[in-house]
């Protein structure tokens, strides 16, 4: 498809586990995002990759999360030994570049993964 | 960032047009604004954005105030797919800065 796309769509996993989320994003697009949506919250952004490099990692919310890129397209958000807070949607998005007029450019999203701590 | 305010909740009938406020009183002249849209259980979609002049594209124009106080989104003939929570973000352009609120839900009935 031609749109970010994002896997699985729904994870269900026992406090402790380990999970990897997967982003696909829109062919050509340097620039991705993750972000996390709480139920009845707004939109919380973790961190942004330009190319396969991540500049900014401040808004992880804790070292038990991590993301990498690699070749410059799919993305991996992974949440270690995961606890009941980190029950959210994860939300990816792509643009086509993170610098200069760039940052105008909108944003454009998937349809997230829900995450489910038990 | 600058705050804004929306309202909780608008009811549009089908076919007329739905006009979105938003206050955004504290705003600086480097931020933007952006709306977006996030129909139940998918991904919010980018609808426009400005600076200072009005826009319009195919799914909705922006209308800002002179003094950039606030601003109006309008969807001139909405329809039943367009009910959605509608976010309205003022934002420099930086890469953090795309965080929603609580938006509006907009509710279009027959």
């Amino acid at each position: 498809g031609a749109g970010v796309s994002q896997s699985p769509s729904n994870k269900v996993t026992e406090k402790g586990k380990d999970v990897e989320l997967r982003c696909d994003p829109i062919s050509g697009h340097t620039a991705l995002y993750w972000y996390r949506q709480s139920l009845g919250q707004g939109l919380e952004f973790l961190i942004y990759f330009q190319g396969n490099s991540a500049p900014d990692k401040s808004g992880l919310p804790s070292d038990r999360f991590s993301a990498e890129r690699t070749g410059g397209s799919v993305s991996t958000l992974t949440i270690q030994r995961t606890q009941q807070e980190d029950s959210a949607v994860y939300l990816c998005a792509s643009s086509p570049d993170v610098s200069g007029r760039g940052l105008e450019q909108p944003q454009h999203f998937g349809d997230g993964t829900r995450l489910s701590i038990l | 960032d600058a705050k804004t305010t929306q309202p909780t909740s608008m009811d549009c009938a089908e076919g007329r047009a739905a006009n979105l406020p938003c206050n955004h009183s504290t705003i600086s002249g480097n931020e933007y604004v952006y709306w977006y849209r996030q129909i139940h259980s998918q991904g919010p979609q980018y609808i426009i954005h400005g600076l200072k002049n009005n826009e319009t594209n195919e799914m909705a124009s922006l209308i800002i105030t002179e003094d950039r106080k606030s601003s109006t989104l309008i969807l001139p003939h909405a329809t039943l797919r367009d009910t959605a929570v509608y976010y309205c973000i003022v934002r420099v352009l930086t890469p953090s800065t795309l965080t929603f609120g609580k938006g509006t839900m907009l509710l279009v009935s027959p």
